[in-house]
């Protein structure tokens, strides 16, 4: 199994309040992905990683920024959480050698916007 | 702008049966093409991949087809096991742009 662990695994919170998703790997990879997950939308890409210090926009990132000060750890907040972020948030990883674009995946962030 | 397409929702199977689970794409700059399959609870998981110049990977029970010209893909699954019930994501990897862009996904039921 890859190292990748996401925390918290389950949150909730109020309309307006900041959140923080975390992810951690221990396998060193460069590339780092948060995807969320909706019925009806598959997997869609917020932001990710290619680097420290080096993030890109995914086709649904407005609402959230990320940060990554270190390679093991690449951070996703929600400045000021919406009913319509209520989703599973899922962090990935990639080798950069791997041009098959195949991504590992952490087990998932449940969060719940009331 | 959907680039990836899966346009069923779910699939029945029986137990011992062929599932087929087809996915189609838009862009033809992708170079490789995946699938995942996703239990509840858990993430996704990879599951085989195809790359653009080939029409045919086989892993054991699980084959994946490409045909460029209608850029459609699909998996087969032979034989269909209970196990197998999950939610199936295709998805689509495009060189340059290190993104992997998924489908909203079938939910393959196999019924014993």
């Amino acid at each position: 199994d890859a190292g990748i662990t996401q925390s918290p695994r389950h949150k909730v919170t109020e309309t307006g309040t900041p959140v923080t998703l975390r992810c951690h790997q221990t396998e060193n990879h460069r590339y780092m992905y948060w995807y969320r997950q909706d019925p009806g939308h598959g997997l869609r890409l917020i932001h990710y990683s290619y680097g420290v210090k080096d993030t890109d926009k995914g086709e649904v990132s407005d609402g959230y920024s990320v940060s990554r000060s270190k390679t093991e750890d690449f951070l996703l907040t929600l400045e000021s959480a919406t009913s319509s972020q209520t989703s599973v948030y899922f962090c990935a990883i990639r080798e950069w050698q791997a041009n098959t674009g195949e991504l590992f995946f952490g087990e998932g962030s449940r969060l719940t916007v009331l | 702008d959907q680039q990836v397409k899966q346009n069923s929702p779910s699939l029945s199977v029986q137990e011992g049966r062929i599932s087929i689970l087809n996915c189609d794409y838009t862009n033809s700059m992708f170079d490789y093409f995946l699938w995942y399959k996703k239990y509840p609870a858990e993430g996704p998981t990879f599951l085989i991949s195809i790359s653009s110049i080939k029409d045919k990977n086989e892993d054991g029970r699980f084959t994946v087809f490409l045909n460029k010209s209608a850029k459609h893909l699909s998996l087969h699954i032979v034989p269909s096991q209970p196990g197998d019930s999950a939610v199936y994501f295709c998805a689509a990897h495009g060189g340059a742009t290190n993104k992997l862009i998924f489908g909203t996904g079938t939910l393959l039921a196999v019924q014993p």
